[in-house]
């Protein structure tokens, strides 16, 4: 069975400075994994995604995820935040053999403020 | 290049109804996903389609979910009789691949109510 964990609900950061956004997932074999945000009232949108190599990958807007195959981490991340970043983020996994489709966290609200 | 286009966008019923959503992927895809979210949790797994084959349904309600994808290309997901639990948004996705390396991407999802 593959799963993923978002452990914090929510995220507060002030406009200007780093953020992170936790994911840890598990897997049988080698995982593919995702991040997608999604606004209100809106579909999710594609953000980044690890496939191979390079541990740290870079996305859409800035953003970059970071792979740690020790700590079955895929922490989302970017150096200096935007009001407009506000959103729910959510980390997805699926493996290399097995079930196919995306198994997706419960998501994590990140509100950057002025 | 078009989106996943999905309808309606927003639906109520009432418990014991039925309803049914459509779909049509990004041109080209041959997978096609729905998935249900409930307000507060990610998105969940309910039928995967490969081409017009059905890849994994096992955590389709088939008592009364049923979903189908004619000629491989649009898709109905339909719910039949619709409870209260049944409230959340249902999200059409699609990929150009099976393989687990592809994105998939999402429409904007159609938001039911039963009540």
């Amino acid at each position: 069975a593959q799963s993923v964990a978002q452990p914090e609900d929510q995220v507060n950061v002030a406009e200007g400075n780093p953020l992170t956004v936790k994911c840890t997932y598990s897997v049988s074999g080698n995982p593919y994994l995702f991040w997608y945000v999604q606004y209100p009232n809106r579909g999710l949108q594609f953000l980044l995604k690890y496939i191979t190599g390079d541990n740290l990958v870079k996305g859409s807007y800035g953003f970059e995820a970071e792979f740690n195959k020790s700590q079955t981490s895929f922490h989302l991340k970017k150096p200096s935040a935007l009001v407009s970043d506000s959103a729910l983020y959510f980390c997805a996994v699926r493996g290399d053999t097995g079930r196919r489709a995306l198994t997706f966290g419960s998501g994590t609200r990140l509100q950057v403020q002025p | 290049e078009a989106g996943v286009a999905q309808s309606p966008r927003y639906k109520i019923i009432e418990k014991r109804q039925s309803v049914a959503f459509w779909c049509n992927p990004i041109s080209g895809h041959a997978t096609l996903y729905w998935y249900q979210q409930i307000l507060g949790q990610g998105p969940k797994l309910l039928i995967q389609f490969q081409n017009n084959g059905v890849v994994d349904d096992s955590q389709l309600p088939k008592d009364r979910f049923s979903a189908e994808r004619l000629k491989g290309v649009d898709s109905t997901l339909k719910i039949q009789p619709a409870k209260l639990e049944d409230s959340a948004v249902y999200l059409c996705a699609s990929s150009l691949l099976r393989t687990g390396d592809t994105e998939a991407f999402f429409g904007q999802g159609t938001r039911l109510t039963v009540v």
